[in-house]
């Protein structure tokens, strides 16, 4: 039990294209998700904390216009990356909380993103 | 602020040899503290522990947690080349509010 998936697993695409990558838990409902990156040989980021059916929450220095949160359902949470450039590249990770299980997140497998 | 401190920072061991994790943390409205395995990708849940004093075990890793010092421990016993991850350590202080993690220890086994 307890498995979150993403979508794309890895993305390349050009910059100034915006890019969607989406988290759904599969076996169980999340009312809060959450949104990593990654760089390499470094610990998580979090960018922001979503929450179904209200606006995410964003952490110091995430920028929302960037980085759009959307938790449409219990089930699904979307991070599109408004114009992405180069320096956008990195790995993104969600997790998600089920509800009654306290504080453990459950982490999707990443997304890659390359700006070219 | 709330502070989650890992050492070491790096480590090598041989195979078959016997690590120990450190996690210690600072957090207000402690809850839980749990430890991660992250190899290539998304990190994946090793245990939880709310508790002090009871030990977690899960085939050769096994965690304690010393809620009086602040003060997590994961050992792996008897380590293999497959145990070559960073090991995270994280804390929550309330459900379903962001776990704030340490910066890892990368553990490199070699044959």
């Amino acid at each position: 039990g307890a498995v979150v998936s993403q979508h794309p697993s890895r993305v390349i695409c050009k910059s100034g294209t915006s890019v969607k990558i989406e988290c759904r838990s599969l076996d169980f409902q999340a009312t809060t998700m959450f949104w990593y990156r990654q760089f390499p040989k470094k610990s998580l980021m979090l960018m922001a904390t979503s929450n179904e059916g209200s606006k995410a929450t964003y952490e110091q220095g995430v920028e929302k216009d960037k980085f759009l949160i959307n938790h449409a359902s219990l089930t699904l949470s979307t991070l599109t990356v408004t114009s992405a450039h180069p320096e956008d590249s990195s790995f993104y990770i969600c997790s998600a909380v089920a509800g009654g299980m306290g504080d453990t997140q459950y982490f999707g497998p990443g997304t890659r993103l390359t700006v070219l | 602020e709330d502070k989650v401190v890992q050492s070491p920072l790096s480590l090598v061991v041989h195979e078959g040899d016997t690590v120990t994790l450190n996690c210690s943390y600072e957090v207000t409205n402690f809850r839980s503290l749990l430890w991660y395995k992250q190899e290539k990708k998304a990190p994946t849940f090793l245990f939880m522990l709310t508790s002090s004093g009871i030990e977690k075990k899960s085939g050769r890793l096994s965690s304690i947690l010393d809620k009086k010092e602040l003060f997590s421990i994961l050992n792996i016993t008897a380590t293999q080349t497959g145990d070559s991850a960073v090991y995270l350590c994280a804390v929550g202080n309330s459900g379903n509010t962001p776990l704030v993690f340490g910066k890892g220890t990368r553990l490199s086994v070699i044959a």
